[in-house]
Parts: structure tokens; C-alpha cells; sequence
């Protein structure tokens, strides 16, 4: 069964400051890992998507990248800003239901 | 562009009544999901369809129907409402069996009394 952890659970961090969230899991039998962003009480809005023969990915501020073969991805985000303070979710699609399956995710605080 | 819509957006229910939560898409993808959302449990794929007319179960799937008459629609529907389902639940969709990007609903907060 596939589980994806995302270390750490929570982060604060002054505003200006370079980021990195850690996901990882346990089967790199992966079609694509997408990485999330969940504001409170709100549904999910996908920041970026990686499939299995890529290893990275760049939206702006945001990068992400992918090594299937250790189980683990990166995001990186550059100048952090209040703004991206929100709790960002990784998850990887696999198996014969294509589902995807969701870390905890992390809660970033970016402070003014 | 209205993307994935969730109706209601709270809904409290007493134990065993049956209600039925809505998912409208209008970006004619074929794959559409259910999740529940629960503290310390992640999301989790309750149903799931690949297409109009074909449904399959997911990790979590007791307490929970779906059916699939058209490409645009994926209801929920609970039987007989239990406390343990109190939740978040999330209509998803996505282009391709879900090798694409997936989009999600504004979700539905669930209370069961």
C-alpha cells in the first residue's frame, strides 16, 4: 500500500526566506506526483505536476522536484511572502485505481 | 470557467438520515473522484469513476453510493448518515484517468449528530 509522509508537519518562517518542504513515499511505482495547496477551509489548488520520467518542475517561485527511485520529493520556494502561508499537500498518483494518495501535509506560516 | 462545484458547502445531518452531496465539472474530463478529509488521515479516495457509466470503490467506500449518468455529474450519496462520517468531503476531476493535473471542488463540511 502506498503512504507518502511530508516532513516537517508545520514551519514558520520570517518573510523573504527560501523554503524547502520534504515529501516522501514508499512505492516508486508512480505514474505522476502532484504538489497542493490547501488555504483554510478551502479546497485544494494544484501547483504543480510531475510525472514519473520528469525530474523537476518550475511554476514562478515555486520549484519541485522528483527522484522515483529514492521515493522522495522537493518544493522549493523562493522569497517566501505572507501570502503563501498555507498548508501544502504532496501527492502521488499509482496503482490500477489511479489513485491519489495524500501526505498530512505541511502548515507554512510566513511571518511579516 | 466554473472548474469542479460542490454542493452544499456544509450540510449537519442526524444519524441515519441519507443525503446527497453534489459534483458538477464543466471541463468534460472523464475522471472524477470522491475524498474524505480528516484530521491526522489525509485525504482519502472513497469512489471513483473512469468514465460515464463506470464506477469502482476506492480505500473507503462503506456508507457511500455513487452512480455516473453523464460526464459533468458524480453525486455522493450517503444512506444512512453515521457519526464516524462527519467530515470534509472533495469532488475531483481530472483529464485522463487521472494522469493529469486534478482539479478540486470547494469540498463540503460534513456534521452527522
Amino acid at each position: 500500500k502506498q503512504e507518502v509522509t511530508q516532513i516537517p508537519a508545520a514551519l514558520s518562517v520570517p518573510e523573504g526566506e527560501n523554503l524547502v518542504l520534504n515529501c516522501s513515499f514508499t512505492d516508486s511505482a508512480i505514474y505522476n506526483l502532484q504538489w497542493f495547496r490547501q488555504d483554510p477551509g478551502k479546497g485544494l489548488t494544484s501547483l504543480l505536476l510531475i510525472q514519473s520520467s520528469q525530474r523537476e518542475q518550475t511554476s514562478g517561485r515555486l520549484n519541485a522536484s522528483l527522484d522515483k527511485s529514492s521515493g522522495r520529493s522537493t518544493l522549493y520556494i523562493a522569497a517566501s511572502q505572507p501570502g503563501d502561508s498555507a498548508t501544502y499537500l504532496c501527492a502521488v498518483l499509482s496503482g490500477s485505481a489511479r489513485q491519489l494518495t495524500f501526505g498530512s501535509g505541511t502548515q507554512l506560516t510566513v511571518l511579516p | 470557467n466554473a472548474g469542479v462545484t460542490q454542493t452544499p458547502k456544509f450540510q449537519v445531518l442526524k444519524t441515519g438520515q441519507s443525503m446527497t452531496l453534489q459534483c458538477a465539472q464543466d471541463m468534460n474530463h472523464e475522471y472524477m473522484s470522491w475524498y474524505r478529509q480528516d484530521p491526522g488521515m489525509g485525504l482519502r479516495l472513497i469512489h471513483y469513476s473512469v468514465g460515464a457509466g463506470i464506477t469502482d470503490q476506492g480505500e473507503v467506500p462503506n456508507g457511500y453510493n455513487v452512480s455516473r449518468s453523464t460526464t459533468e455529474d458524480f453525486p455522493l450519496r450517503l444512506l444512512s448518515a453515521a457519526p464516524s462520517q462527519t467530515s470534509v468531503y472533495f469532488c475531483a476531476s481530472s483529464y485522463n484517468q487521472g494522469q493529469t493535473e486534478a482539479f478540486f471542488g470547494q469540498g463540503t463540511r460534513l456534521t452527522v449528530v
